[in-house]
């Protein structure tokens, strides 16, 4: 029962590097989503899918890269990633006006 | 645009006693409303939602929340406080009419149960 995984679940990375943050959910949702959780700031959506082969921008888009690679999984990428970016990283999935499920999270630092 | 606002950053309460954990919002057209619960290092978790309907909705381990439409709040209680309550609060909104089912988020609130 696995819900919502999110790989990897820590990361460091230096100034200008890339990396993709991968997501995957076994609930058969059609919608997908990508946020990130800063101290006092709650979660800000960054992008989201909501049904596949279809991706919009969120509240916080710039610098990020997303892509609904099929029903199942939703990765997020940073091309050149910068300390601002430093958060936490969380991928939720949900059906259509019911609770979204989330996974776990990626703990990302960027030097 | 929709937004949500949570007040009081820490909520501090004895174990067995009432709590509250305050949620106002804003949104254009009718609100779905929904409280999730943090624990460390975890993602969050499903507590209750408001659609429709009764005032008072409860949810998951003995939480309830009560929708105020002239006040714009959606209050987070629980009669009996337990340590294990202890955790990051997040209150969250949409809009009925959003077909993207896009959430708006508060800051959260950290509830601490103290023995």
């Amino acid at each position: 029962n696995a819900g919502v995984t999110q790989t990897p679940k820590f990361q460091v990375l230096k100034t200008g590097q890339s990396m993709t943050l991968q997501c995957a959910q076994d609930m058969n949702h059609n919608s997908m989503y990508w946020y990130r959780q800063d101290p006092g700031m709650g979660l800000r959506l960054i992008y989201y899918s909501a049904s596949e082969g279809t991706t919009d921008k969120g509240e916080v888009p710039n610098g990020y890269n997303v892509s609904r690679l099929n029903k199942r999984e939703f990765s997020l990428r940073l091309e050149s990633a910068a300390p601002s970016q430093t958060s936490v990283y969380f991928c939720a999935s949900s059906q259509l006006d019911q609770p979204q499920h989330f996974g776990d999270g990626t703990r990302l630092s960027i030097l | 645009a929709q937004s949500v606002a949570q007040p009081e950053d820490q909520v501090n309460v004895a174990e067995g006693n009432p709590l509250t954990v305050k949620c106002t919002y804003s949104v254009s057209g009718n609100p779905y409303l929904f409280w999730y619960v943090q624990y460390p290092n975890r993602g969050l978790q499903f507590l209750l939602k408001y659609i429709t309907g009764d005032n008072l909705v409860k949810g998951s381990y003995g939480f309830e929340a009560e929708f105020n439409k002239s006040q714009t709040s959606f209050h987070l209680k629980k009669p009996s406080a337990l340590v294990s309550d202890s955790a990051l609060y997040f209150c969250a909104v949409r809009d009925r009419d959003d077909a993207g089912n896009m959430l708006t988020f508060g800051g959260g609130t950290r509830l601490m149960v103290k023995p």
